[in-house]
Formats: C-alpha cells, structure tokens, sequence
C-alpha cells in the first residue's frame, strides 16, 4: 500500500456543487499538506497541519476548507469553484513540519466545469 | 520573496548523460531537493543536499551545488526511457522549517 493516498484520482465538477477530496497517510507522519499544482505555474502551498492544528495557509480563498480530523486523514472541501481552479491537487506528508522530505500522494485531477 | 528557477525542456539520447540546472535566490536554504514526477502521478523524491555540502553521489545520480553561485544541477548517467518525466528542483529556508519553495519543474524527454 502506498504512503499516501488521495482519492478521487479525477473529479469533475460544476461550479455550484460541493464536493471534497481525501488523503490518507499511512507512515506515521504528523505534518501534512495541501499543494494546487496548475499548468505553467510553480507548485502553491495551500494549506499546512501539523498534528491536526492548521500552522499554515497561504492567502487560500475560502471556497477551499480544508480539515484534518487526526493525523492521518486530511481533507480538502470544495465548493462554488471557478473554472481557473482546474488543477491537480497533491497531498503531501512529512514526520514533523520541521523536518523533511515529503511524501506525495498521487493527487487529485480536479475539473470545474 | 524566495525564488527557484529552471529550465522548461531537455531532450537527451538514451545512454546519454542528462544535466538538469537549478538556480535559486534565498542563501538561507538548508536543504536543496530534487524531485521527479512521472505523467500521472505526485512527486517522488530523487535526493537532497544539504547546503553545506558541494556534491552528493546516489547511484546513476549527482548532485552538484554551488552555494556561491546558488546553482543547484542533478546529473543523470546512462539515461533511460524511464527516466523521461518532470524534475522539480525544492529549496528549504532555514527560518520556514518545512516550508519547501519549489521551481516549475524541467521536462526531460528520453530520446530511444
């Protein structure tokens, strides 16, 4: 079983709706993160959790809610997105917020229609 | 604010060495990576240097930093088709612990 897994691995979905993305990481990690990777654009830090409490969030608009229930399962929740969120989205883990690497999932392809 | 900087495309013959270049303005990094994804996928870590270092060897790879120049390469010996893919060099300031700032990423193409 991989380290991290995110799931759906596609999601299309139109700008009224509501839906939400899962990780789950399996290596005991206490950090995990939220990256949006876009075409021609560097990969953006969304959000950081470090033992469930948010310590990061980089200027995210709010029709993206992100929620870390324990320290394996982060969420991200969606709704009323625009088209210029389309993009992959990756779940990213690491031992402590001080310390790396990250161990990516394989993301999330996310289509708003 | 931190910047990391490469070049969009390479395109090697296989067998051929691959040297993909890196550069980056934040002199405070601590740690330099190198991450690879495959079309696909999330990112997987290659390797990583530590900023007091010049050159790490791991197998078909190499890193070379030149902390003066803040230039960061990774050599691929004997490149394969399977080492086609986006590489993504990362840098980690001293003062944002995990904060990895990461730069657009160099597609390789493997030529047979």
């Amino acid at each position: 079983e991989t380290g991290v897994t995110q799931t759906p691995r596609h999601l299309v979905m139109g700008m009224t709706n509501k839906k939400s993305l899962k990780c789950e990481q399996h290596l005991g990690h206490n950090a995990m993160y939220w990256y949006k990777q876009s075409a021609k654009k560097p990969l953006e830090l969304m959000f950081v959790y470090s033992l469930e409490e948010r310590v990061e969030n980089n200027s995210v608009p709010s029709r993206f809610s992100p929620e870390c229930p324990n320290s394996s399962h982060l969420f991200l929740h969606l709704h009323t997105l625009q088209p210029e969120d389309s993009a992959l989205y990756l779940c990213a883990s690491s031992q402590h917020p001080g310390e790396s690497p990250l161990h990516f999932g394989n993301g999330t392809r996310l289509t708003v229609t | 604010g931190e910047d990391v900087e490469q070049s969009l495309f390479l395109s090697v013959r296989e067998g051929d060495s691959s040297v993909i270049n890196c550069t980056y303005t934040d002199s405070s990094s601590t740690y330099l990576y190198w991450y690879k994804q495959e079309p696909g996928a999330g990112l997987q870590l290659l390797t990583y240097i530590f900023s007091n270092m010049d050159m790490k060897q791991d197998q078909r790879l190499t890193v070379l930093l030149n902390k003066k120049d803040k230039h960061l390469s990774l050599r691929i010996a004997d490149t394969q088709t399977g080492d086609s893919a986006i590489y993504f060099c990362a840098e980690s300031p001293n003062n944002a612990g995990n904060m990895l700032t990461f730069g657009g990423g160099t597609r390789l193409m493997v030529k047979p």
